[in-house]
Parts: C-alpha cells; structure tokens; sequence
C-alpha cells in the first residue's frame, strides 16, 4: 500500500496562499491522490482528489508532479476557518471491494491560519 | 442531495454497559458505509464497513459489532464497553468511484 509522508505542521497568514505538501513516493498507477481536513471536533471533510493531472475546484487546487510521487494542495486565500488538520490519502487500489474504498488515515498536517 | 446523521453527538457510558450508535444516510441509493473510530490525539482507524444489507466487514478484532438492518442504516454496537472503547466514533458513506463522505461523529466517554 501505498504510504504518505505530511509535515506535522504549517502556518500561514491570512489571506495568502497555504500550500500543503504530500509525498508518496510509492504510489501505484491506478491509485488516486485524496485530500480531506478535519476541524476540531468534526468529522473529515473531502476537498479535493487526483490521478495524474492537476485539478482545481471551488476549495481547492490540487497540483501532482509529473512522476506522480508527491503533491500539493493549495488553498489559494486561506482563512482562519481553514485552520485545521489536512490529511493527504493514496486510496488503497487493491482493496477495493464491490466500491467500498478502505481509506488509511496517517497523522496529518495541523495547519494554522495566523490573523 | 445527498446528507448523513449519526446520533448521539456525545455519548457517556460506565464500563460493562451496552452501546449502540446510529447512522443514517439520505438521498441516494445502496452506498457503502463506514465505520471510524479516532483515539484522542490519534489519526482515524476504519472499523467495519459494509457494501449492502446485512454484509459487515470487520477491519480489526474489538469489542464491537456493526450490523446493517436496512440499506440506509448502519448500527455500532457492544454488549460491554471496556475504556479502551473511548473515541471519537465516525460513519461515513460513499457510491462507487466517489469520495467518502463523514457525519460530525459522536464522542464516546467510557467512565
């Protein structure tokens, strides 16, 4: 399976762009790239997700790099309610069940969004 | 579209007691559904999930049980907590080739 590798933190001011790293330098060809955040006291919620190409939507960019063995995440105008831990997750392929997705969740990284 | 509820939000329980949570999905049809359950301080640990009626699949041996009555319901449960059993305990849903999707959770206090 699989593993990313995530700092364990990051700060970022407000109003500027916090970028989020992710390596997971061992990731198979039909495994896709999830991020989710999770704030404090709330269930995770997905942001965004990829293959191979970069890809973008109204959270969100995602950017993969060419080899596809790490990414980043980018919330282009943070805010202090983007404050929370981001989970970077390659989706376990071969465990994949008539659907179900067995997500493995590492430790994250607790972003701060500094005023 | 498509919303999830889990029940209770706080939960507290002495040891030896029985449990039961619940989770509802509305607004689509025959999802998988998920079991989580996160230690303090810990990352999130799938428990059991299931891809239909009454089909469970337990990730890791514990003290608990799932079991799916209906296709929109998913159940936790214990014939007795132990306090390794606290956490913050989390179901999610999903439909093939979509992201997961997670409730607020309850947190399990076991006295």
């Amino acid at each position: 399976d699989a593993k990313t590798t995530q700092p364990t933190s990051m700060d970022c001011a407000e109003g500027r762009a916090a970028n989020l790293p992710c390596n997971h330098s061992t990731i198979s060809g039909n495994e896709y790239v999830y991020w989710y955040r999770q704030i404090h006291s709330q269930g995770p919620q997905y942001i965004i997700h990829g293959l191979k190409n970069n890809e973008t939507n109204e959270m969100a960019s995602l950017i993969i790099t060419e080899d596809r063995k790490s990414s980043t995440l980018i919330l282009p105008h943070a805010t202090l309610r983007d404050t929370a831990v981001y989970y970077c997750i390659v989706r376990v392929g071969g465990l994949i069940i008539q659907g179900a997705q067995k997500l493995v969740f590492g430790q994250g990284t607790r972003l701060t969004i500094n005023p | 579209s498509q919303t999830i509820h889990q029940w209770p939000a706080t939960l507290v329980q002495p040891v030896g007691s029985p449990l039961s949570l619940e989770c509802t999905v509305e607004g689509t049809s025959n999802p998988n559904l998920y079991w989580y359950r996160q230690a303090a301080g810990r990352g999130l640990q799938l428990l059991f999930y299931s891809v239909g009626i009454g089909q469970i699949s337990s990730e890791v041996p514990q003290n608990l049980s799932a079991s799916r009555p209906q296709d929109r319901q998913f159940i936790l449960s214990s014939k007795k907590l132990l306090l390794s059993d606290s956490g913050f305990y989390l179901c999610a849903w999903s439909v093939l080739g979509q992201p997961q999707h997670f409730g607020d959770g309850t947190r399990l206090s076991i006295l």
